[in-house]
């Protein structure tokens, strides 16, 4: 069960910039949890893009950014390009399930 | 770099226990600075935590699976394992195990690295 709400998908022509939001509540992201992002392509295991809300770790391209504020948080990708065209999952922490929660994940399409 | 690996039979039967185990190479279980967990997606759609370890033995589940869960850690082999009981059709899913990471000012864990994931389907 996904208690961490994410638009179904988002598209974008080649070069334009998309955000995604994922909305939580007060029992993770409004508790201070902070958020991660994972992209996923077709047929592959989900990787790491951003953590602590907006750290990148290395390797991970300056064009992916994250944002959280108050119960929700944003990952934004500019200068889009084909290879972007992928799931992209938020997840957090939940002290009232006491354990990890997923979003219900974004399908990135490029135009 | 750390590299985790799932296996474990591709085909289970409903009501039978799913057990599957994830090696560790290139770090190992019982450095005490990570977690580690499952983590499942059934086709098509999202992804939903399982539960983790410690290797101390220490185990945090999902609520909504927690009594049917069992996941335990094997120093000596470097692995982690997952067994699920009583399964029917909604526990098809691919299973991935993941490494948790923590740091100081990040509050919360998050996963990396990811294995490869290994498709559990469930069907007499």
């Amino acid at each position: 069960q996904s208690v961490l709400t994410q638009p179904p998908s988002v598209s974008g022509a080649p070069g334009q910039r998309v955000t995604i939001s994922c909305t939580g509540s007060s029992s993770n992201i409004g508790a201070n949890f902070d958020v991660h992002w994972y992209q996923q392509l077709p047929g592959t295991a989900p990787k790491l893009l951003i953590y602590g809300n907006i750290y990148r770790p290395s390797g991970v391209p300056d064009r992916f950014s994250g944002s959280k504020s108050a119960t929700s948080a944003s990952l934004a990708i500019t200068g889009l390009q084909a290879e972007d065209e992928a799931d992209y999952y938020c997840q957090s922490y939940d002290n009232s399930l006491s354990g990890t929660v997923f979003g219900t994940g974004t399908k990135v399409t490029v135009l | 770099q750390v590299q985790l690996q799932e296996s474990g039979p591709g085909l289970v039967k409903p009501s039978e226990t799913l057990s599957l185990t994830c090696t560790v190479s290139g770090g190992s279980v019982s450095s005490g600075s990570h977690y580690w967990s499952w983590i499942r997606q059934p086709p098509g759609k999202g992804l939903e935590w399982i539960g983790n370890i410690y290797y101390s033995g220490n185990t945090n589940y999902n609520p909504s699976l927690k009594s049917r869960v069992t996941i335990s850690v094997d120093s000596s082999k470097n692995q982690i394992s997952l067994k699920l009981s009583s399964v029917t059709a909604a526990d098809t899913a691919v299973y991935y195990c993941a490494r948790d990471q923590m740091v100081q000012g990040v509050i919360g864990p998050w996963f990396d690295p990811w294995g490869q994931g290994t498709l559990v389907t469930v069907s007499s």
